[in-house]
């Protein structure tokens, strides 16, 4: 089955401080990974997906296919920052390519 | 990009009755989707709304409960059906195209049922 794990519901780093967001992945084929990003009172936003290899606002995610990861990194966490930040993934199916979100991770910077 | 409005924004229902909610998208899409979203849990695809016929559902969600209609490529409608405490959540309408085939989503419908 093809499923996304974000293990943290909550991480808190303090601002200036790295910032590391795990997920991992199962997935039979090659995945086409995403993260999504929710600040407050905002809607659901695509931060970046892993077939572009770009970094926004300071983010990277490096696809790992042997450790099936694709974790969300940032050298210096800003105070705004703070979100709600979703991995997801592609999955192929009968009916066309449907995104499948893992359970989110709250990311709190503090000052 | 597409902009992705829906109406109502937040609703309180009674236990029994149905609420229908529509889904506009500033742009012509190829995909549209019907997401839930139950307090403290992830996004749960619901259907996959197909322009001028049936929705696709994603098991545990039936048509009876959650019918879907797309009459054209820009606009949805979702209605949940007779309504219990267990539907209450936010109702995502999402859509994708473009050039770079991305995903957008709706600001959400807030449900409430007593």
């Amino acid at each position: 089955a093809q499923r996304v794990t974000q293990p943290e519901k909550l991480l808190s780093v303090f601002k200036g401080a790295p910032v590391e967001l795990k997920c991992n992945y199962s997935y039979s084929g090659s995945p086409e990974l995403f993260w999504y990003v929710q600040y407050s009172r905002q809607r659901l936003q695509l931060l970046l997906r892993h077939i572009s290899r770009e970094s926004i606002k300071g983010f990277t995610a490096d696809l790992n296919k042997g450790e099936t990861s694709f974790h969300l990194k940032k050298p210096f966490a800003q105070e705004e920052d703070s979100a709600m930040y979703y991995c997801a993934l592609i999955r192929l199916t009968g009916g066309g390519n449907k995104l499948t979100f893992g359970t989110g991770t709250q990311l709190k910077v503090e000052l | 990009s597409a902009v992705i409005s829906q109406k109502p924004s937040r609703d309180i229902c009674q236990r029994g009755t149905s609420l229908t909610i529509q889904c506009q998208v500033d742009s012509q899409v190829t995909m549209m989707f019907w997401y839930r979203q139950q307090p403290g849990q992830s996004l749960t695809l619901i259907a996959t709304a197909n322009q001028g016929s049936e929705a696709t559902y994603e098991s545990g969600f039936v048509i009876d409960k959650f019918p879907i209609s797309r009459p054209n490529l820009t606009f949805s409608t979702l209605t949940v059906s007779n309504m219990s405490p267990e539907d209450s959540s936010i109702y995502l309408c999402s859509a994708r195209g473009g050039d770079y085939n991305e995903q957008f989503f709706g600001p959400g419908t807030r449900l409430t049922v007593l």
